[in-house]
């Protein structure tokens, strides 16, 4: 079974300040990866997304992440966070193939202090 | 387009009584899911469907049953309620199990 490790729990950051937040997986096969974002009081939606190719990808507001395979990792970042980043991110594992379910990672708070 | 909607918003609910939290999607997806959100746990798979008439277990399934009887539904049971239900359910969608999901706007359920 696959499992999702996320390393931060809270973070508190500044405006303007650089955002990085952890993400390791553990799955024996191959994996799409994911991102989801869930702004207080909202349900979650896709941040972005990593299935093949080049694996730095952008994703909305400014947010990016890099798919590292011989590190199981998929951190997420932002040069530059804006109060309005203020939320709970999620990392997501797919598997590809066989009957694998998807497992998200415990989340991770982001405050950003104006 | 709706996406996704689910009701009730929210729900009060004495132990022991049984409860079925509705759960459509408008999107044609063939896989869906349920998921209940815990503070510190993050999401965690109850059951899902690959597609319309099959479903499996999920992570923390017990206590809880689901249905799917056409693309568009997916409704989750409690057949008898209990506190430790108490959570904020959402229900998701997606082409494939492999593929991204798109979450609805969640149940709040409270059980006393």
């Amino acid at each position: 079974a696959q499992s999702v490790s996320q390393h931060n729990h809270h973070v508190i950051l500044s405006e303007a300040a650089s955002l990085e937040l952890g993400c390791n997986y553990s799955y024996g096969g191959t994996v799409n990866l994911f991102w989801y974002v869930q702004y207080p009081g909202q349900h979650l939606q896709l941040l972005l997304k990593y299935f093949s190719g080049d694996p730095l990808v952008k994703g909305i507001k400014g947010f990016e992440a890099e798919f590292i395979k011989s590190k199981f990792s998929f951190n997420l970042r932002k040069p530059s966070v804006q109060w309005s980043d203020t939320a709970e991110y999620f990392c997501a594992v797919n598997p590809i193939h066989g009957a694998g379910k998807s497992t998200f990672g415990d989340g991770t708070t982001l405050t950003v202090k104006p | 387009i709706a996406g996704i909607t689910q009701a009730p918003t929210s729900q009060i609910l004495a132990a022991g009584r049984r409860m079925t939290l509705r759960c459509t999607q408008d999107m044609r997806h063939n896989a869906m899911y349920w998921y209940r959100q815990d503070l510190g746990l993050g999401l965690r798979l109850i059951h899902y469907s690959n597609t319309a008439g099959t479903t499996g277990k999920g992570e923390v399934p017990d206590g809880y049953s689901v249905s799917r009887a056409n693309t568009d539904d997916f409704p989750l049971t409690l057949a008898s309620a209990v506190p430790s239900q108490t959570s904020v359910y959402f229900c998701a969608s997606s082409n494939s199990m492999a593929d991204t999901q798109y979450f609805g706007p969640g149940t709040r359920l409270t059980v006393l």
